[in-house]
């Protein structure tokens, strides 16, 4: 089983929609997560940390299931600037200095 | 503030050539990474380091060398370019255990071994 694992879409979704991409984890032991957004051929940027009470962002919103080792991120009205490749990343050991990310969930937003 | 700066952008190399890839950061970041990213692949970590002097390896290191001689600069070196470490390459660094914090990747360098 992959560390990370992310549905990777490619999702295509008019502006305006609710979209949510959803991502499993492997290590129970991880304790630090993160959704980064990624434009192509550009570096990856922190978007959000996930926590486990749930956190929001403005449109964002992540979730944090431990008992599941799941994680989502939910995008509500959805703009055409929030097309771009969307990466889970967990923490991959205890002290929590090396991250671990998925393969990336392309979003396409249409007018 | 400049954050992460990867220098070249953009290299190609002969295979078996050897080549180093920079990286410093001036935002007094602790911990610090190389990641690989390849079309399918995701990123993928090569080397990383918790601190001057201190320096583990990731899930890809084979072919890499890394050092930390000081808190700013994390170099990559390839000792042998070969046609399969063609690839996009990330260096990122965080303030300290990744608990709430991200990383800041620099913009990356582009590398093509022919």
């Amino acid at each position: 089983r992959k560390e990370v694992e992310q549905d990777p879409g490619p999702f295509n979704v008019p502006e305006g929609a609710t979209v949510a991409f959803n991502c499993t984890y492997s290590n129970s032991a991880s304790q630090s997560f993160f959704w980064y957004r990624q434009d192509c051929r550009k570096e990856p940027k922190l978007l959000m940390s996930v926590y486990s009470s749930g956190n929001e962002d403005g449109r964002f919103t992540a979730q944090l299931n431990r008992a599941s080792q799941y994680i989502s991120l939910l995008i509500r009205d959805s703009k055409l600037s929030d097309s771009a490749t969307y990466l889970c990343v967990v923490n991959s050991n205890q002290a929590g200095t090396a991250l671990i990310f998925g393969k990336g969930t392309t979003l396409s937003v249409s007018s | 503030n400049a954050g992460v700066t990867q220098t070249p952008k953009f290299q190609v190399l002969k295979t078996g050539q050897s080549m180093t890839l920079q990286c410093a950061q001036d935002m007094n970041h602790e911990y610090m990474s190389w990641y690989r990213q390849d079309p399918g692949m995701g990123l993928r970590l090569i080397h990383y380091s918790v601190g001057a002097g201190i320096t583990d390896q990731g899930e890809v290191p084979n072919g890499y060398n890394v050092s930390r001689s000081t808190t700013e600069d994390f170099p990559l070196r390839l000792l042998s370019a070969a046609p399969s470490q063609t690839s996009v390459y990330f260096c990122a660094s965080s303030y300290g255990r990744t608990s709430g914090y991200g990383y800041t990747f620099g913009s990356g360098t582009r590398l093509t071994v022919v």
